[in-house]
């Protein structure tokens, strides 16, 4: 079986800094998802990326890069932590295939103070 | 306009009983396909069931069914004999011709013994 990792898993960042997040599968998955979720909150889609080197805009993705350089993995960088900003980062993958479900990662939790 | 409303956000149940979660979509697509999503307190986000849209079969895996309703755009998730385990927030989604899974903004179960 494979696995989705995400790092770090706890990001403590200051306002106004630039903080990157990464996530690798070795799933072999073409397609992945950065999601933000907020506290009680659903997700919320901030980039995703259909194979290597290529990048969507999801429905936030202001504040945001990403990059694929790698078919296993996508790094997503925060260009300007907001102060009190608190939220969970995940990272999915999938199989290029419009009924294949979505393998998360653990999340990455940010606190910018 | 969100595509994949939940409009219950807290369940509670008693053990052992059954418990429907509801869920409505909207899309214009002709073959789209349904997931449900468990997501534990520690956060690991878990695929869980699928409903193929162009099948008219309810999906059913272990203790989790679908009832799927094409004409009322409705997918609601049943959990039969539910067990204290099954607290968790469920997450709806749906996925079109394209890559991408949009989601609701989950329903927090609470099953009580």
């Amino acid at each position: 079986g494979g696995i989705i990792t995400q790092t770090p898993k706890f990001l403590i960042g200051q306002e106004g800094q630039k903080l990157t997040l990464k996530c690798q599968q070795n799933f072999n998955h073409d397609t992945m998802y950065w999601y933000r979720q907020d506290s009680g909150k659903g997700l919320r889609l901030i980039y995703y990326s259909i194979t290597e080197n290529d990048l969507q805009k999801g429905d936030l993705s202001e504040g945001y890069d990403a990059s694929r350089e790698k078919k296993s993995s996508f790094s997503l960088t925060v260009t300007s932590a907001q102060k009190n900003e608190m939220a969970v980062f995940l990272c999915a993958s999938s199989i290029d295939r419009a009924n294949s479900d979505y393998t998360f990662g653990s999340g990455t939790r940010l606190l910018v103070i | 306009a969100q595509k994949v409303t939940q409009t219950q956000t807290s369940i509670s149940v008693m053990e052992k009983t059954t418990v429907t979660m509801d869920c409505v979509y909207e899309t214009q697509d002709s073959s789209y396909f349904l997931f449900w999503y468990k997501q534990t307190a520690s956060g690991e986000i878990v695929f869980l069931i699928r409903q193929d849209s162009y099948k008219k079969e309810n999906a059913t895996v272990g203790h989790y069914s679908l009832n799927f309703q094409k004409p009322k755009s409705s997918i609601g998730l049943i959990i039969t004999a539910t067990q204290i385990e099954d607290s968790a927030v469920y997450f709806c989604a749906m996925r079109e011709n394209n890559n991408r899974i949009f989601f609701g903004d989950g329903t927090q179960l609470v099953v009580k013994p």
